[in-house]
């Protein structure tokens, strides 16, 4: 039984592009929450994905944005990067209907430059 | 919205030692309590977790309180050992048909030493 996966483990970007970041749930799990760890901190929530929609929204800026699939994997797409954005991106994935546990993928480290 | 506080920030304790980590949470509507684990450069692991109907839970050697009126909840770890020696968080949310958004506090670096 695969857990949460993500790709790619790691990724250099110059500041003003923009990063897609993928992850695929655990097995049996349907909702996808995305989190912003900088070094040295807690996660940060950013998003969270059900049925294909943004259940809910942290703190963070229009720049970040996400989309789910049909097969429940997930995206973050981060445009005009800026040098604070590096961070380990965190996915977790859940089963809203039975379980409030969530489990996390093993991150995407970012480096903008 | 939601705000969680942790402390302390560092711990340091001998091998077989009891270890104790607190968390005051702000919002009064959450109901649920996750403790996570984080090795270096690894992925935060759920170690255990509590929601609002409890005010105890054990697993082996870790255990959480949590006391709903001062909006405060506590990890303890028993005998502990050098594996324990991680990061680790506290996190709240308030779980509802709408998603559940965890806060999580700024994390305790725990130090078992030999």
């Amino acid at each position: 039984d695969a857990g949460v996966t993500q790709s790619p483990t790691h990724l250099i970007k110059t500041r003003g592009q923009q990063v897609t970041l993928r992850c695929s749930p655990k097995s049996g799990h349907d909702t996808v929450s995305w989190y912003q760890q900088a070094l040295g901190q807690g996660p940060q929530f950013i998003f969270q994905y059900y049925e294909e929609e943004e259940r809910q929204r942290g703190n963070f800026p229009d720049r970040f944005s996400g989309h789910q699939f049909p097969n429940y994997s997930s995206e973050l797409n981060v445009n005009a990067l800026l040098l604070g954005d590096s961070a380990l991106y965190l996915c977790a994935s859940s089963y809203r209907g039975l379980s409030y546990e969530q489990y996390f993928g093993p991150g995407t480290r970012l480096t903008v430059t | 919205g939601e705000n969680v506080e942790q402390h302390p920030s560092t711990l340091s304790v001998q091998e077989g030692d009891s270890a104790v980590i607190k968390c005051t949470y702000s919002d009064s509507a959450s109901n649920y309590f996750p403790w996570y684990k984080q090795e270096l450069g690894k992925r935060p692991q759920l170690i255990i977790d509590i929601r609002s109907n409890v005010g105890e839970k054990k697993d082996q050697r870790i255990a959480v309180t949590l006391n709903k009126t001062a909006k405060h909840f506590s990890l303890h770890i028993t005998e502990t050992q050098p594996e324990d020696s991680a990061v680790y968080f506290c996190a709240a949310s308030r779980v509802t048909g709408g998603g559940n958004k965890l806060t999580f506090g700024t994390g305790t670096q725990l130090k078992v030493e030999l």
